[in-house]
Parts: C-alpha cells; structure tokens; sequence
C-alpha cells in the first residue's frame, strides 16, 4: 500500500534536546511539507521541499531544521531553539500543484 | 497573501439534520480550495477539492462545497449527518506561494447528538 509513514507516534523530550521526527513516503511524490497543530490554532506550515536537496523555510522555521537527502524521506528536527516544542507535528506529500495533499498519522511530542 | 475563514471553531446537530460549515477565503489570484477531515489523534483525510473547475464539487462521504466567487465563500455541507461524521473540520487554500502548501482555517469541531 501506497503512504506517508511518520515516527514515532509518541515522543517525549527534555528541555535542551534535539528530537528528530521521521517522514517516508512511497509514493514517489516530489514535494514534501511539514506542519505543526495546536489546539484551536489550524496547522502551520514549518518546512517544505519540492524537490531533492531542496527545502525552503515555511511561516514558523526557526528552531527547526530538515533535510531531503532521498526523494522518500524528510526527517525533521526539533533544536533546543525552539521555545515551546510540544505539539502535533503532521508531514504530507504531494504530486504536484493541484494534486491531493496526503498526510501521515502524526507524531506528537512532549517536552517534559 | 492567501488566507481562509471559518466561522465557528464548534457545531453542533443532530443526527438527520443538515451539516453547514462555513469557509471564507481571500485571495488575490483564482484560489485552489480544498476541506479535509481529521479525527482525533489522526492525520488529514481529504474530502474534496476546488481547482477552478465545477463551482459545485462533490466528496467522499456525502459532503459537497460550493464556491462563490462573489461570496468569497467555500461552505461545506452535508444534508443528513450520521454519528460518524464527528470530528474536526479544516478549510484549506493553496498557491503558487510555499510550494503550493496549504494554508489551513483554524478548524470547526462538528458534534452529532443522537
């Protein structure tokens, strides 16, 4: 089956670590984004890539950063910069301009 | 910039009444409109999309939206809701900006009371 797999489901930090999220997908889409939710605030768009060893920063980049080595993956990583990390973070792919979004099932991470 | 609307973070019906979610969007360029479902602790699912198309589109599971350019409105309704359909509602816009990213409404919380 065709998808976007992310993991953890579940991730628990500590202040001053720098967590890294994982996105795959195997359908072999060229741009990749990542979003962030909070309760009663929608989603934001933090990173997004259109194209392999590209990525380009989104309306809430700083204190994260990400990588797109291979067409399938776009691993995010939460710094220690980020001030108020805890979140529901949701990566997504997607053919091309007017193609369907998909998303993963989310990792939600916890800053103790 | 593109940006969108919703009116009403919650609602609430019946089940067998009519669902009404309200969207309005503003954009400077003809807009790529789209809704999405989400259901607790899950990713997004889409439930249809406006590409500049059929002004009326229908989706998955009995939703459908019109757009109204004069309106600047993209509502989405349902005629009969069924316990199943609650959830979390998010109206969406995309552009030539970001990659063509979605730009999300901050959500309307459907609750069906038996």
């Amino acid at each position: 089956d065709g998808g976007i797999t992310q993991s953890p489901k579940y991730l628990f930090r500590k202040e001053g670590q720098n967590v890294t999220l994982s996105c795959e997908q195997n359908l072999n889409h060229d741009a990749m984004y990542w979003y962030r939710q909070d309760p009663g605030q929608g989603l934001r768009l933090i990173y997004y890539s259109q194209i392999v060893n590209d990525f380009q920063k989104g309306d809430i980049a700083e204190g994260y950063s990400v990588s797109r080595e291979k067409k399938e993956s776009f691993p995010l990583t939460v710094t220690s910069a980020q001030k108020n990390p805890t979140a529901f973070y949701l990566c997504a792919s997607k053919e091309g301009p007017l193609g369907e979004q998909f998303f993963g099932p989310g990792t939600r991470l916890t800053v103790l | 910039a593109q940006s969108v609307t919703q009116l009403g973070s919650h609602v609430s019906v019946s089940e067998g009444a009519l669902v009404l979610l309200r969207c309005n969007y503003s954009s400077s360029v003809p807009p790529y409109l789209f809704w999405y479902v989400q259901y607790p602790n899950q990713g997004l699912q889409l439930l249809l999309k406006y590409t500049s198309a059929a002004t009326l589109v229908k989706g998955i599971n009995g939703f459908e939206a019109e757009f109204k350019k004069s309106e600047t409105s993209f509502h989405l309704t349902k005629p009969s809701a069924h316990m199943s359909d609650a959830a979390e509602y998010f109206c969406a816009v995309s552009g030539p900006g970001s990659g063509y990213a979605l730009n999300f409404g901050k959500g309307t919380s459907l609750l069906v009371t038996p």
